[in-house]
């Protein structure tokens, strides 16, 4: 079974520059994930989908950050201005639903550096 | 407030001791528990379910909801448990983890 897919794997940008990045869930997995992981913190959640339905985005920074799962299968991160506090390993993940029990399958991360 | 604590940022034993990575939580309902590991570039998994009651590659941990923690726990640590370790909490209704700050585990030769 393949994992969970993100690209880039690395992005170096500078301040007030766009950036997007992309995940594509494990085949059949309705529920999918963006985390945040700052350098030496555990990873916060970002946003949750349910198939193309947002479940939880309370701490999304609206005004930077959006994100899209259009068709309910791979999804799209973007931050737009970026600041140098955006700089860290953004993880998505997926299960195969949305239920407290479910294990999350996590994909390789892509390591954001805002100069 | 849903918060999950790991107190220790790194944990250094010998190979062949005993193991014990801390957790406490925060959390108003019934808690859903978990540990996640990542090993040196891997990407993060899951290592064990308090749901489950089992053991995974040696390790157990107990949810102990009048101290509100789940530490887990290692008889005899072996050096390839190096890693990164994670206690997460899940919220009921949504499954999202709540994560702590990570214990970095070394188990010298």
């Amino acid at each position: 079974e393949a994992g969970v897919a993100q690209s880039p794997r690395y992005k170096i940008i500078e301040k007030r520059q766009s950036v997007a990045f992309w995940c594509n869930p494990i085949s059949g997995h309705a529920t999918l994930y963006w985390y945040q992981q700052i350098l030496g913190q555990g990873p916060k959640l970002l946003i949750q989908f349910q198939n193309n339905g947002v479940v939880d985005d309370s701490q999304l920074p609206k005004d930077r950050f959006s994100a899209e799962r259009l068709k309910g299968v791979d999804s799209t991160l973007k931050i737009q201005p970026a600041k140098l506090e955006d700089s860290a390993v953004y993880l998505c993940a997926s299960s195969l639903e949305t239920s407290a029990y479910n294990e999350q399958f996590f994909g390789p991360g892509t390591r954001l550096t805002v100069l | 407030a849903q918060r999950v604590t790991q107190p220790e940022k790194l944990l250094s034993v010998f190979k062949g001791a005993p193991v014990e990575l801390k957790c406490n939580y925060s959390y108003s309902g019934s808690p859903e528990l978990f540990w996640y590991v990542q090993y040196s570039r891997q990407r993060l998994q899951l290592l064990l379910r308090h749901i489950s009651r089992e053991s995974i590659k040696g390790f157990t941990a107990d949810l102990n909801k009048g101290e509100t923690s789940f530490h887990l726990k290692k008889p005899f640590a072996q050096e390839e448990d190096s890693a990164m370790y994670y206690c997460a909490l899940s919220v009921q209704g949504t499954g999202k983890l709540i994560f702590g700050q990570g214990t970095t585990l070394q188990v010298k030769p």
